[in-house]
């Protein structure tokens, strides 16, 4: 079965970088995935496209600061220089059989 | 500039019915799959219901599945997610999202409407 597993949160300070991990399920670390962001009280926003070999395409407007990685079945979204508007719920998303999302990851800057 | 703008949310008692619509702009509407995903009060993201650019193939997910019908009006570049006998566990924030061409994923989204599904 597809699963996508995320840390519930995450925390961070102004300025610093964070590492937010979405883990494939057993079988799947071929997969590639999707993250988007969501701030509070607002609708997801597409952050990029997220390859098995780490390649990733972002969206529009998507600053530099925001990068993604891969290893085995382990998918990473990474931010630097946290600013206060990247606080946020951040979710991955991926496709199989149907179309699934991992449990999100809530980012606090401190 | 892609927009999508959900509306048609509201209240509605249990085995009752609402349809809600998503208006596209800013690009090809008929070029692309669309999807309704959703999001319950405190949750996280559930996919509802994707359908083809030209409309011939619609996906749907367990929890939905004979109970709401995607559809899509081409000529209005309009997405529409028809809901019948609406449960309680419907009650959701309900976001239109494009799909990009080239995998299942959503390359941008709208900024949702609430559907309440309360007695």
């Amino acid at each position: 079965q597809l699963v996508l597993t995320q840390s519930p949160s995450a925390s961070a300070s102004l300025g610093a970088s964070v590492k937010l991990t979405c883990t494939l399920s057993s079988g799947h670390s071929s997969y590639a995935i999707a993250w988007h962001q969501q701030q509070p009280e607002k609708g997801p926003r597409y952050l990029m496209k997220l390859n098995s070999d780490g390649s990733h395409s972002k969206g529009d407007g998507i600053p530099d600061r925001f990068s993604g990685s891969s290893s085995g079945a382990e998918r990473y979204l990474t931010i630097s220089s946290l600013q206060s508007e990247d606080e946020a719920d951040y979710y991955c998303q991926t496709w199989g059989t149907g179309i699934v999302f991992g449990g999100g990851t809530k980012l606090t800057v401190v | 500039e892609v927009q999508l703008l959900e509306s048609g949310g509201g209240s509605v008692q249990p085995g009752g019915s609402l349809r809600l619509s998503c208006a596209a702009s800013g690009f090809t509407f008929s070029s692309y799959a669309m999807s309704w995903v959703r999001q319950a009060p405190g949750k996280g993201l559930e996919w509802v219901s994707t359908i083809s650019g030209f409309g011939g193939s619609t996906y749907y997910a367990d929890s939905v599945k004979g109970r709401f019908t995607i559809s899509r009006d081409n000529s209005k570049n309009t997405l529409y997610l028809q809901m019948n006998s609406l449960r309680v566990e419907d009650t959701a924030v309900y976001y239109c999202a494009k799909d990009d061409p080239g995998a299942n994923y959503f390359d941008y989204w709208g900024q949702g409407t609430l559907v309440t599904v309360s007695s």
